[in-house]
């Protein structure tokens, strides 16, 4: 199966701080890379597809890219509606299985 | 509105049975791919299942496989998850989700989520 391993697992951000959050595959994955945020006690929702697909109505703060194993997630200028854990997932090996990193929480300062 | 609203969530002892389902409304349920997503309390999230349109091709993650069925009534734009042999360590919270097969696999709609929770 292959494993998804974001970092960081947390991080805490200032309004308008520039925030990266990585995402490294066991083994290439092609584009097939998604982005998701989740706000306690609700569902996931998502943001990025295919690395760099934003979807309709997500902010253009928000940008996705990277290749083969090593994929980001950038927000420009972190707002205060920001804050939840960001999941990335790949959708590659679907044989195997899909997958979900761990998650990255981010907090604003 | 496209959605999706999942029911079924209950209390189970181990080694008991559970049947969720999700209802989908609002666009060609037939056309698309599904899948179950759960997530644990305080934990990420974990894909359980998905099956394609027409429910040929299904595939588990190893740690449902065995006990957990997804299937699917086109006719009726429902998705199913029939839990056996349930464990503690299946506790948590059950999404479906809309799984964009033409959209590289994303999962571009969710529902809000059926608890289930296994204890004696």
């Amino acid at each position: 199966d292959i494993q998804m391993t974001q970092s960081p697992s947390s991080l805490s951000a200032s309004i308008g701080d520039r925030v990266t959050i990585t995402c490294r595959a066991s083994q290439t994955i092609a584009n097939y890379l998604n982005w998701y945020k989740q706000t306690p006690g609700k569902a996931p929702k998502l943001l990025i597809s295919a690395v760099s697909t934003l979807q309709s109505g997500v902010p253009s703060r928000f940008s996705g890219s990277g290749s083969g194993t090593d994929f980001t997630l950038t927000i420009s200028s972190v707002q205060p509606e920001d804050f939840g854990t960001y999941y990335c997932q790949q959708s590659y090996s679907t044989p195997g299985g899909i997958t979900f990193g761990q998650g990255t929480r981010l907090d604003i300062k | 509105q496209v959605q999706l609203v999942e029911s079924g969530g209950d209390l189970v002892k181990p080694g008991g049975s559970l049947r969720l389902s999700c209802a989908a409304s609002g666009f060609i349920f037939g056309d698309y791919y599904m899948s179950w997503v759960r997530q644990a309390p305080g934990k990420g999230l974990e894909w359980v299942a998905y099956i394609t349109t027409s429910g040929s091709t299904i595939r588990y993650a190893d740690s449902v496989k065995g006990r957990f069925t997804i299937s699917r009534d086109n006719a009726k734009n429902s998705l199913y998850l029939e839990m056996n042999n349930v464990r503690a360590e299946d506790t948590g919270v059950y999404y479906c989700a809309r799984d964009n097969w033409s959209a590289w696999r994303a999962f571009d709609i969710w529902g809000q989520g059926t608890m289930v929770t296994v204890s004696s």
